[in-house]
């Protein structure tokens, strides 16, 4: 099975500054067929179930705004949101569609410092 | 719109059952896969199961295994899931969650949810 890890479990960042989430899982996630990284990353606010934020490690959904992006390959990824907003305060996972069992990260929470 | 509707919950005793339903509509519903996630209180996202669009093929988390079995009724433009022999650890709010793509499984669209309780 693969296990998903993010760090760091929270971060305080200020509005406007740049903030960073790190998932790294147990074996590579990227799928040869089409050499892309089988990896999403959710935003989940208070009450709310999650929302899609990035699929395919780096691609964008559709309505999400651009201060948000994802990168990386293999087993390390990251999601950064360049200019941190009011409303980004949430958990974000990252999450693997690579092999089942499907899995999540523990979460991270983003909060304004 | 897409919508995703659960409905099923409520308290029920260890060893006992519920079976969870979730309404979809504003897709076309035999097209793709779904999911069920659930999330214990206070805690992060686990994957409970999926079921193929045509419900050929079915995967389960270990935690749930032989317990819970998934399904669909895709003439109802429905998503079930049967909890037999609960344990108080499936406390916990269950959502449904559609796929965007075939063979792909990351969730474009989740349910708001609905939470099961398992006390005695």
């Amino acid at each position: 099975d693969i296990v998903m890890t993010q760090s760091p479990d929270s971060l305080a960042v200020s509005l406007g500054e740049r903030a960073t989430i790190n998932c790294k899982s147990s074996q590579s996630v990227l799928y040869s067929s089409n050499n892309k990284n089988s990896l999403a990353w959710y935003q989940q606010k208070p009450g709310q179930p999650p929302n899609l934020l990035i699929y395919w490690a780096s691609t964008r959904e559709s309505g999400v705004p651009d201060r948000f992006s994802g990168s990386g390959s293999g087993t390390d990824f990251t999601l950064t949101i360049s200019s941190l907003q009011a409303e980004d305060v949430a958990v974000y996972y990252c999450q693997q569609y690579y092999s089942t069992p499907y899995s999540f990260g523990q979460g991270t929470k983003l909060e304004i410092k | 719109q897409v919508q995703l509707v659960e409905s099923g919950g409520g308290v029920v005793q260890p060893g006992g059952s519920l079976r969870l339903s979730c309404a979809a509509s504003g897709f076309t519903f035999s097209s793709f896969g779904m999911h069920w996630v659930r999330q214990a209180p206070g805690k992060g996202l686990e994957w409970v199961a999926f079921i193929r669009y045509d419900g050929s093929s079915r995967y389960y988390a270990d935690s749930v295994k032989g317990r819970f079995t998934i399904s669909r009724d895709n003439s109802k433009n429905t998503l079930y899931l049967q909890m037999n022999s609960l344990k108080t650890e499936d406390t916990a709010v269950y959502y449904c969650a559609k796929v965007q793509q075939q063979l792909v499984d990351y969730f474009d669209y989740w349910g708001q949810g609905i939470l099961v309780t398992v006390s005695s």
